[in-house]
């Protein structure tokens, strides 16, 4: 069946670091991917999203492109400040339903 | 203002007790979702509803009844609260179905804790 894959945090990094987060997927047809952040205490909130191959989403610095030959969407960010730390998702349409990753847990010291 | 609303925000209960939480999108989408999300981090999903009919169900013990009185509205009731059931339950809408282009928008989550 379609699944998600994303790194294991947390992920800890220092103010201004490059992020990268990795996502890969496996899916039968041609999903959309997407990523999701989740603050403490709040709901996940749609970050970008990416609907077909070599389709690059972006928001708020954050980018990932759609690699459909190495089947990922790597999430990167070339300067992280603390009030990115977070949890991170991918997620894909797959199926009858959106599939979640496991979420990987960034923590970005000052 | 807020977009997809649930309550209560937290609830604490004890066991064997009945209780509800309620979830109203002002989005006008046309499909609903109940998530449970574990102390690891983890999303399942447990219910949709397309304009009030059940969709998904997956496999959830019977105690968990949804009802989606319209299509702004669905609430979750669960019977006979057991400790494995502490979690925070996510209610999210979409437009276009379960996979939906467009993503899912998220309430902010009911902290349920069953002591």
């Amino acid at each position: 069946g379609d699944s998600v894959t994303q790194m294991e945090g947390p992920v800890t990094l220092s103010e201004e670091a490059f992020l990268t987060i990795n996502c890969t997927y496996t899916a039968t047809g041609y999903p959309s991917l997407f990523w999701y952040v989740q603050y403490p205490g709040e709901g996940l909130q749609l970050l970008l999203k990416a609907t077909k191959a070599d389709d690059k989403g972006s928001n708020k610095g954050f980018e990932a492109t759609y690699r459909k030959e190495t089947t990922s969407f790597h999430l990167e960010k070339g300067s992280v400040q603390v009030s990115d730390s977070a949890v991170y998702f991918c997620a894909l349409t797959g199926g009858f339903k959106t599939i979640f990753g496991a979420g990987t847990r960034l923590f970005v010291k000052a | 203002d807020t977009a997809v609303s649930q309550t209560p925000k937290y609830l604490v209960t004890q066991m064997g007790n009945d209780k509800s939480i309620k979830c109203e999108q002002n989005l006008g989408h046309d499909t609903m979702y109940w998530y449970k999300q574990d102390s690891k981090k983890f999303l399942k999903i447990m219910f949709s509803y397309n304009n009030k009919e059940l969709i998904i169900n997956e496999t959830v013990p019977n105690r968990f009844s949804p009802k989606s009185p319209d299509k702004a509205h669905l609430n979750l009731h669960i019977n006979s609260l057991e400790l494995g059931d502490s979690a925070v339950y996510f209610c999210a809408s979409s437009q276009g179905g379960p996979t939906s282009n467009y993503g899912y928008t998220f309430g902010s989550g009911t902290r349920l804790t069953v002591v």
